[in-house]
């Protein structure tokens, strides 16, 4: 079974500086994909970025990229330019591309922007 | 809104009793997904559709619980005999079927149930 891992519960950032999440996993699989969501207070989980394992360029959205190191299953999430509107719970998870479509995710890192 | 929605959004409830929650995918989404998340913990999965068809049952899913999805539009989410164990938000996602790559799911608002 596939286990996603984040060892920060909290961060925080000055607004405007640069932050960075982490994230690893444990697969014995060699095709899947990865996400961080976003989940603000209160408010519905919306995807942030995506990464499928086959594709070696690191994602980029935005003020958003990823570090995907697939040998150390490592993804961690970079956001730049932080913005009070970036004060949410950040969600890692794991896609297989073996037919099973759920969603595996970590336990969340809450991230606090300061003023 | 043309998103995914979910009611009731609160639901507060007796040990014992029987609960419904009902999801409105995207239209069009031909995938549906239930997930539950309890306090400091990410979503975790309890079942999946592919239009009407029940494809995946998480073991989370104990006797207790129900999912259908009638006509492969909404879904429904039955709880009988709540536990307090059962408190949690309940989460629905939708997703279109797509080329490779395409596996976006579309997160609702959920349903937070406390079983008292």
């Amino acid at each position: 079974a596939q286990t996603v891992t984040q060892s920060q519960p909290e961060m925080s950032v000055q607004e405007a500086e640069t932050v960075t999440l982490s994230c690893t996993y444990d697969t014995s699989e060699s095709d899947y994909y990865l996400f961080w969501y976003k989940q603000p207070p209160s408010r519905q989980m919306i995807l942030v970025i995506r990464q499928e394992a086959y594709k070696q360029q690191n994602a980029t959205e935005n003020r958003f990229s990823v570090n995907f190191q697939k040998a150390a299953k490592s993804f961690s999430l970079k956001i730049s330019d932080s913005q009070l509107g970036d004060a949410a719970m950040y969600f890692c998870a794991y896609r297989s591309n073996f037919g099973n479509e759920k969603l595996t995710f970590g336990t969340g890192t809450r991230l606090t922007i300061i003023p | 809104d043309t998103g995914v929605s979910q009611n009731p959004r609160h639901k507060i409830t007796k040990r014992g009793q029987n609960v419904t929650f009902r999801c409105d995918p995207i239209s069009e989404h031909n995938r549906l997904y239930w997930y539950r998340q309890t306090l400091g913990q990410g979503p975790e999965f309890l079942t999946y559709f592919q239009n009407e068809a029940q494809l995946e049952k998480s073991r989370l899913l104990s006797d207790r619980f129900s999912a259908e999805r009638p006509k492969g539009s909404f879904s429904t989410l039955e709880i009988q005999r709540t536990e307090q164990g059962d408190s949690a938000m309940y989460l629905c996602a939708s997703s279109p079927e797509g080329d490779r790559g395409v596996y976006e799911q579309f997160f609702g608002p959920g349903t937070r149930l406390t079983v008292l």
